[in-house]
Order: C-alpha cells, then structure tokens, then sequence
C-alpha cells in the first residue's frame, strides 16, 4: 500500500476537463514537491508535471498540476483520446527518505 | 539523445539471484543520480533504489531492502542491481531512470527512462 493515494479510475468525454487527486501527507505531499508521470499502455512513464505545476518544453498547456496542504491534483483539459493512459503522482517522503509514488489513475476516454 | 537500455531479466526461481544492468549514454552519466523503479504485471510504480553520482548517498525501498544492492560504474556509463532472495512478489519490468540531480533528493525527479527488463520468479 502506497503512502500516497490517487482514485484507481477516472474517464471523460473528448473536450471535457478532468482532474486527478493524489492524496498525501505531512511527511510526504505537506513538505514536498509533487510531480505527475504519464504511462501509455505498454511504454515506459513520461514525465508530465514537475515540481506542483511546471511543464516540461513539449507538454501540452492542456496539462496542469497544483498543490495544496497535503494533496495534489492534475488537471487535464480539452481532453483527446490520445490522453486515454495511467497516471502517477510522485514525491519524496521524509520518514522513508525516498521517491514515492501514487497507486496510479487509469484515465478513460468515453 | 539520451539512451537508457536495460538487460538481465529472466525467468528466476525464487530463492536465487539476478543482476541487472543499464547503460546510459547521450549525457554526462557521472554528473546525475541514478534509480531503478519496478512496476509488477498490471500493477503501479514503486521505487526500489537510488544511488548519487559518486555512489556516496545510497537508499532502497522498504520492501527490498536487505536483499538487492544497487551499485555504479561510471567509467563504464552502467547502472547495477544485484537482486538476491528473490520471492515471487518481486515478479516485475525493472526500469533504470536518471535523475536530474548529482546527490537526489526531495527537488529531483526522474526525467529519463528506459524501457525496462522483465524479472520473473517463478518455480
């Protein structure tokens, strides 16, 4: 079991907006930065978000993340079927002193 | 273009022993940290192991701790792990990544990753 918890689905019609939590802690989410993997089917993860809520050079501005207390969100918009994938959080976590990850969403395009 | 390619994978029985290894090239390898992450059939992410530039800072998951050892050569640009006791529950494609930093830490994240070995422990 993950110290950090994401919903294990969430889906969405083509152009809707769709969010996704990670859920945490103070040892955790509360005192570190947050970061978003993508993992299309039967491909390594990609990264989508660092640090809360910057996007790498080549990551649609569709893509979004934030931060607040002790949970984080990733927010998709315009949503294409080529979102249609898992996505992770990810932080640091002081009492283990390592990365870890959230459960992961699996994202549906309807 | 940065390459991280993975071999050493296989069918293992449980109890036994597995070295995998990552090449990298396309970037310095001895200025960044490196990490192996797992990811079982169907299943999410976990962290197994980092290790800093200069091998100084190491640190392993709790699941794994004890029994793999996670090591570096950077004149030869390779990444290691020596997995030992291997249990079925370990069954997973084993991914090395790089850091974006020399010694990770809460700031750094994984910004590269290879496309994985698959370690089987099966009887």
């Amino acid at each position: 079991q993950s110290v950090v918890t994401q919903p294990p689905s969430a889906s969405g019609t083509p152009g809707q907006r769709v969010t996704i939590s990670c859920s945490g802690s103070n040892s955790n989410i509360g005192s570190n930065y947050v970061f978003w993997y993508q993992q299309l089917p039967g491909t390594a993860p990609k990264l989508l978000i660092y640090r809360n809520d910057q996007r790498p050079s080549g990551v649609p501005d569709r893509f979004s993340g934030s931060k607040s207390g002790t949970s984080a969100s990733l927010a998709i918009s315009g949503l294409r079927s080529e979102d249609e994938a898992d996505y992770y959080c990810a932080t640091w976590d002081d009492s283990l002193s390592g990365r870890v990850f959230g459960g992961g969403t699996k994202l549906t395009v309807l | 273009e940065v390459q991280l390619v993975e071999s050493g994978g296989g069918l293992v029985q449980p109890g036994r022993s597995l070295r995998l290894s990552c090449v990298a090239s396309g970037f310095t390898f001895d200025d960044y940290a490196m990490h192996w992450v797992r990811q079982a059939p169907g299943k999410g992410l976990e962290w197994v192991s980092g290790i800093s530039w200069n091998s100084g800072r190491i640190d392993y998951g709790d699941s794994v701790k004890g029994r793999f050892t996670i090591s570096r050569d950077n004149a030869k640009n390779s990444l290691y792990l020596q997995l030992n006791s291997l249990r079925a529950e370990d069954t997973a494609f084993y991914y090395c990544a790089k850091d974006t930093l020399y010694n990770y830490d809460s700031t750094g994240y994984f910004d590269y990753w290879g496309q994985g070995t698959l370690v089987t422990v099966s009887s």
